[in-house]
């Protein structure tokens, strides 16, 4: 697609429920990264996937988080037994290598607005 | 682990001002940095890459500097319009390109 899709756009669940959040990223844009941003806070990086290299999850904040990446496609964030603490928008982003140089500058979504009652 | 501090935090100006943007961050060894702008309900756009070689990327009324040795960076937005309204992000890249360090953005408002 022209830009980076993310759905939904907004989810409102109940604490210890699990959630699913999408990114569809511009194709041909072999990297792929996931970010959290809290409500008056800056980006946090959660995980970023580079073709078919083992992802970096180093981001990820507990083992309830977790992502999927099938080749360079569609990639799925997937949150376990949410927690209120997890209300943030959800940021996903593409480039077309993982070296962001002049050239391959990160594209991002719109966001998934996660809350948590 | 990098840290990134943006100053000042709000930042509201009538139309027509020039307008500095102020990004300070910890590690130094850096490959590049992005400033990104944010608008309500949007992801970030892309305003500027400066690469750690250089020194200042110009973009029509924007323009970024970066002094890498003693961890700053600048926006400078010239001639500000109500349309520039938006946060502004600063993103220094520590690695070979896998993960970005946000500051925690600077508010503008610009009044008409």
């Amino acid at each position: 697609g022209a830009g980076v899709s993310q759905s939904p756009s907004n989810k409102v669940t109940e604490k210890g429920k699990d959630v699913e959040l999408r990114c569809d990223p511009i194709s041909g844009h072999t990297a792929l990264y996931w970010y959290r941003q809290r409500l008056g806070q800056g980006l946090e990086f959660l995980i970023y996937f580079q073709g078919n290299s083992a992802p970096d999850k180093s981001g990820l904040p507990s083992d309830r988080f977790s992502a999927e990446r099938t080749g360079e496609s569609v990639s799925t964030l997937t949150i376990q037994r949410t927690q209120q603490e997890d209300s943030a928008v959800y940021l996903c982003a593409s480039s077309f290598q993982g070296r962001i140089s002049g050239a391959n500058v990160l594209t991002f979504g719109a966001g998934s607005r996660l809350t948590v009652l | 682990k990098q840290e990134v501090t943006q100053i000042p935090a709000a930042l509201s100006v009538p139309e027509g001002e020039n307008l500095v943007l102020n990004c300070s961050f910890t590690d130094s060894a850096i490959y590049n940095l992005q400033w990104f702008r944010q608008d309500p309900g949007k992801g970030l756009t892309s305003l500027l890459l400066i690469q750690s070689s250089q020194r200042e990327q110009t973009s029509g009324r924007l323009n970024a500097s970066l002094d890498k040795s003693s961890g700053r960076s600048t926006l400078y937005i010239a001639a500000s319009q109500p349309g520039d309204s938006a946060t502004y992000l600063c993103a220094p890249n520590n690695n070979a390109g896998n993960m970005l360090t946000f500051g925690g953005g600077t508010r503008l408002m610009v009044k008409p």
